[in-house]
């Protein structure tokens, strides 16, 4: 079955403690990118990769970093994570330029005490 | 500054009405616009998109209209079905070389039997 998987779907941390929150796909897309959801605000792209050691910077960036080291991971790391960043994330990934059709993980939704 | 704009957060239909979901956009770079789908705790599904040089696409029950003059689109879904009530989100892509989908805040279907 296709899908991105996220890990894990829900984390309770404490401001400052580093965490990271995977995200894997099994189609074979080059480009994937994560996204926050915020109440009002929809969905704001965080970071997004079009291959392989290629990343970058979407709208809200701050905060966050990305690596893409295999084709089908796209882990999202929080350093120093703070109670702003308390929000739901989502994992896409997609087979075209421009993030068409693109297919979403579940969603891990993050709190930062 | 919003590039991407649902102005009515929800709308109530009833079952076997048509339901008119709008958007407006600001970019007239974008090339390529999009209807995803969300219910509670699952990530976005796509549901249709539209290129810029089309007016118009169908498939099934959900048809995109697209107006560029007026920097405008709307998603018509005829009959609305229970099933159908998800939050739907507008969104709009570069194609291209970036890597951007730039996302409206949603507006709250309800259909109701």
């Amino acid at each position: 079955e296709a899908q991105v998987t996220q890990n894990p779907r829900y984390l309770i941390t404490v401001t400052g403690k580093k965490l990271t929150v995977t995200c894997s796909q099994n189609m074979n897309h080059e480009y994937m990118s994560w996204y926050r959801q915020d109440p009002g605000l929809g969905l704001r792209q965080i970071y997004y990769s079009m291959n392989v050691e290629v990343t970058d910077k979407g709208d809200v960036p701050e905060g966050y970093k990305v690596s893409r080291k295999e084709k089908r991971n796209f882990p999202l790391i929080l350093e120093s994570p703070s109670p702003n960043q308390t929000s739901l994330y989502f994992c896409a990934s997609s087979p075209t330029q421009g993030f068409l059709k693109a297919f979403f993980g579940q969603g891990t939704r993050l709190t930062v005490v | 500054d919003q590039q991407v704009k649902q102005n009515s957060p929800s709308l109530s239909v009833q079952e076997g009405r048509i339901s008119i979901l709008n958007c407006d956009y600001t970019n007239s770079m974008f090339d390529y616009f999009l209807w995803y789908k969300k219910y509670p705790a699952e990530g976005p599904t796509f549901l249709i998109s539209i290129s810029s040089i089309k007016d118009k696409n169908e498939d099934g029950r959900f048809t995109v209209f697209l107006n560029k003059s007026a920097k405008h689109l709307s998603l018509h879904i005829v009959p609305s079905q229970p099933g159908d009530s998800a939050v739907y989100f507008c969104a709009a892509s570069y194609g291209g070389s970036q890597g951007n989908l730039i996302f409206g805040k949603g507006t709250k279907l309800s259909v109701k039997p």
